[in-house]
């Protein structure tokens, strides 16, 4: 069964650093990879995604790479700002698993920028 | 506005009550689900549909029924809630078939007493 694994659980950095957030998943037979953002009791807001033929994709500061034989992603965040602030969640499409169609998270990184 | 609409937002109920928790969206997606996210556990797939009339099982479906009578529409429906069913809920969509971005909604915080 697919699962995905994020690293680390937790961060707390210093505003204007570069920062980068690790996901790895174990079935490298994946459709594509999504990075989101949460933000407290609230919903999922979609950054990136990188289909499984991609090496990476940029959105402004942020830039999310792909190694699917290696089953890594990083998310890399340039000048971090407090706005930053928020639990980024990766999730990955496709790869063994019960037969049910979707994607598997991992638990999620959460994300303190401090002022 | 492209959206994935969700209600209610909130909810707290008693053991046994048949609630139904409506999902909508307005962007023409074929592909429609339902995750639970809970601490410690993360986000579990309750059900997904390809299409109208179209749904199936994810991984995490027992309490759980839906329906699809319209491509807008995927209301997740608890016949029975029990206290493990407390959660909060996202209903998710995404044109082809689920092989591309995925929108979520808000999310419903149930709590079942």
């Amino acid at each position: 069964k697919q699962e995905v694994t994020q690293i680390p659980a937790a961060l707390s950095v210093p505003e204007g650093e570069n920062l980068v957030l690790n996901c790895s998943f174990t079935d490298s037979a994946i459709y594509n990879l999504q990075w989101f953002r949460q933000d407290p009791g609230k919903g999922l807001t979609s950054l990136l995604l990188i289909q499984s033929s991609q090496r990476e994709q940029t959105s402004g500061r942020l830039n999310a790479s792909l190694d699917k034989s290696s089953g890594r992603s990083t998310l890399y965040i340039a000048a971090s700002q407090p706005g930053d602030s928020a639990t980024y969640l990766c999730a990955v499409e496709g790869g063994s698993g019960g037969g049910a169609d979707g994607l598997t998270f991992g638990k999620g990184t959460h994300l303190i920028i401090q002022p | 506005e492209a959206q994935v609409t969700q209600n209610p937002r909130y909810l707290i109920t008693v053991t046994g009550k048949k609630l139904t928790v409506t999902c909508s969206q307005n962007m023409n997606h074929e592909y429609m689900s339902w995750y639970r996210q809970d601490p410690g556990l993360g986000l579990r797939q309750i059900y997904y549909s390809m299409n109208v009339e179209v749904t199936d099982k994810g991984d995490v479906p027992e309490g759980y029924k839906v329906s699809r009578k319209e491509k807008r529409n995927f209301p997740l429906i608890l016949e029975s809630p029990s206290p493990n069913q407390t959660s909060l809920y996202f209903c998710a969509s995404s044109p082809s078939g689920g092989r591309g971005e995925q929108f979520f909604g808000p999310g419903t915080r149930l709590t079942v007493l």
